[in-house]
Parts: C-alpha cells; sequence; structure tokens
C-alpha cells in the first residue's frame, strides 16, 4: 500500500542554519504531495503543496520539489527562524483516492525546534 | 475565518465507558475525516464521512464508530474504551471535488484512558 517515510527526528537547529526534512514515499501512479505544519497547540495546517512531477511548492521561504525519479519530497528552508518550531508532516494524496480527496497517508512526523 | 472546532481539547475516561468526542465545521465542507496522532506514528486514519450518514472506514476502525446525522457535525464514539486508545484525536474536513485537496484540522483532542 501507500506510504510515506520522513527522517527521524527530532531536528534541533541554531536561528539562521539551513533546513532540510527528508521525505519519500511508495505509491501507485503520481500520487499528490504535501507537507504540513503544527504549531504547539493547534491542528495541523497546509504548508505547501505540489501536484504532478518536478513542481516546486514554496510557502513562508519553505520549499519542496516533487522528484519523481527518487520518489521524494524534501522540504527545505534556508534560514530557519525560531517561529519556525513545530511538527512537519509529510503526506501524500493517491491518485485513486475515489470518492474523498481528503484521504492523506502522513509521515511520522519530524520535530523542530530552532533556538535563538 | 474558516474553523474546525473539536468540542474538548482534554478528555479522561476509564476503561470500557463509552466515549464521544464531537467535531463541528463551519465551511459547508462535503467531507470530513477522524484521525489519530501518536508518537513516531504519524496520522492515521479512524473514518471519514464524505456525505451525511456516509460513512467509510479508514486504516484503523476497529473498536470505533461515527456518526454524521448533519452535514457540520462529525462524532467519533469509542463504544468500549480501552487503555491503547489513549491519543490525540484530530478531526479535519475539507470540500469534495478535486480542485480542493487542502485538508482543515481541528486543535485536537487529547484522550487518556485509565
Amino acid at each position: 500500500g501507500d506510504s510515506v517515510t520522513q527522517m527521524e527526528g527530532p531536528v534541533t537547529l541554531s536561528e539562521e542554519a539551513f533546513l532540510t526534512i527528508n521525505c519519500t514515499y511508495t505509491a501507485t501512479g503520481y500520487p499528490s504531495l504535501f507537507w504540513y505544519v503544527q504549531y504547539p497547540g493547534e491542528g495541523l495546517q497546509l504548508l505547501l503543496k505540489a501536484t504532478k512531477a518536478d513542481d516546486k511548492g514554496s510557502n513562508k521561504g519553505f520549499e519542496a520539489t516533487y522528484r519523481k525519479e527518487t520518489t521524494s519530497f524534501h522540504l527545505e528552508k534556508g534560514s530557519v527562524q525560531v517561529s519556525d518550531s513545530a511538527v512537519y508532516f509529510c503526506a501524500l494524496r493517491p491518485r485513486h483516492a475515489g470518492t474523498s480527496y481528503g484521504k492523506l497517508t502522513f509521515g511520522q512526523g519530524t520535530i523542530l525546534t530552532v533556538h535563538p | 475565518d474558516v474553523k474546525v472546532t473539536q468540542s474538548s481539547r482534554y478528555l479522561v475516561k476509564r476503561t470500557g465507558e463509552k466515549v464521544f468526542l464531537e467535531c463541528v465545521q463551519d465551511m459547508d465542507h462535503e467531507n470530513m475525516f477522524w484521525y489519530r496522532q501518536d508518537p513516531g506514528l504519524g496520522l492515521r486514519l479512524i473514518y471519514f464521512s464524505y456525505d451525511v450518514k456516509m460513512k467509510e472506514k479508514g486504516d484503523i476502525p476497529e473498536g470505533y464508530s461515527v456518526s454524521r446525522e448533519k452535514k457540520e457535525r462529525f462524532s467519533l464514539i469509542l463504544e468500549s474504551a480501552s487503555t491503547n486508545q489513549t491519543s490525540m484525536y484530530l478531526c479535519a474536513s475539507n470540500k469534495a471535488g478535486s480542485t480542493n485537496e487542502k485538508l482543515f484540522f481541528g486543535s485536537g483532542t487529547q484522550l487518556s484512558v485509565l
């Protein structure tokens, strides 16, 4: 079945450091790919998405590129801030989702802590 | 501002109790979902509903049931709570149709079963 694997966490960085959170997936066909972020005490919210190969999603300084050849969707940010401290989830939606377009498969989540 | 509201932020129940988790959305969304979130396991889909009175099992439906009598409300029911159901429960919704894949989440209910 479909699955998403994220890099092991937690990740601890100093402010202004470069961030990479790895995400690879297994799916039939060409799924849509997402990054969601969960700030402390809140629900998840969509950070960025890509719906086809070579698409780049971007938002709030974060970027991720849909790489079909490596089945990856790594999240990057050039200079993190303390306010980026959160849990980050990679997710996919398969093309054959049928009636529901919200049946996402999530990765394990990666806790990011940024220190001043 | 669009909202998905879960009735309780924290809930403590005893083994064997019947537990109701409520979720309400104000966005007129057709689709509603219940996930549970556990450390190291990410989010796993319990049940979802794509219309009033319609429901489908997700990946881990055992020990749970759901109810959707009105479009805006989706309830998760633990018929007889067990300690392995201690978890964070997240409700989500979105509009039907391929042009909108974004899920809107509630803040979650942390359930402890003692």
